[in-house]
């Protein structure tokens, strides 16, 4: 089946720096997604991405579409505390298919 | 609206012993899924409703996995015969057709199988 790859698998940052993950697949998607998970919680949808090479912004976030439509990037800017949590991408072939998730990305940012 | 609701948040039973969880939806979404998140790992698609029709099911999906949404609106998801294996946190998402703009999860039922 289809699978998605996320590096790093994990990091640990000092407030106040900016973070960079990506999500790799084998396949083309037509969407991305970017969720975020605390513990004990369901992902929270961050970021929709819709076509190759959007940028698109939610506050300090930044996602882009690859050009390749085969991968994501996901940028946080200037963290903070709250930024902790796990980081999924997810793609989607054609609309109105499943979503596959990746394995996520463990961010942990130090005081 | 509340969101997705998930009910129990937590599970604990005995292997071998029958449990049966409860999602509800977003009421205009006429999507449902269920899928299911082990330590360390992505989400992992179990199968999904359009109304009250189960479209699709994934192979995780043994046939001790039943999953039912009987007028469209809350969904059941039973597992027979527990197993340790079964031990994971079991998600639900709604959205609507199409799933433009993604899914929105529930908070999920950590199910233990002791």
């Amino acid at each position: 089946g289809q699978q998605l790859n996320q590096s790093p698998q994990s990091m640990f940052i000092q407030e106040g720096e900016d973070v960079s993950m990506n999500c790799t697949s084998s396949s083309i998607f037509n969407t991305w997604l970017w969720y975020k998970q605390d513990p004990g919680e369901g992902p929270v949808l961050l970021i929709a991405l819709y076509k190759a090479g959007e940028l698109t912004s939610n506050g300090r976030l930044t996602a882009q579409f690859g050009i390749t439509r085969k991968d994501s990037f996901l940028n946080i800017s200037a963290s903070i505390p709250s930024d902790v949590g796990i980081y999924f991408c997810a793609g989607q072939n054609n609309y109105g298919q499943n979503f596959v998730f990746g394995p996520g990305t463990r961010l942990s940012v130090l005081p | 609206d509340t969101g997705v609701s998930q009910d129990p948040r937590h599970k604990i039973t005995k292997r071998g012993q029958n449990v049966t969880f409860r999602c509800d939806p977003i009421s205009e979404h006429n999507r449902l899924y269920w899928y299911r998140q082990t330590l360390g790992q992505g989400p992992e698609f179990l199968t999904y409703f359009q109304n009250e029709a189960q479209l699709e099911k994934s192979r995780l999906l043994s046939d001790r996995f039943s999953a039912e949404r009987p007028k469209g609106s809350f969904s059941t998801l039973e597992i027979q015969r527990t197993e340790q294996g079964d031990s994971a946190m079991y998600l639900c998402a709604s959205s609507l057709q199409q799933a433009y703009y993604g899914y929105t999860f529930g908070s999920g039922t950590r199910l233990t199988v002791v």
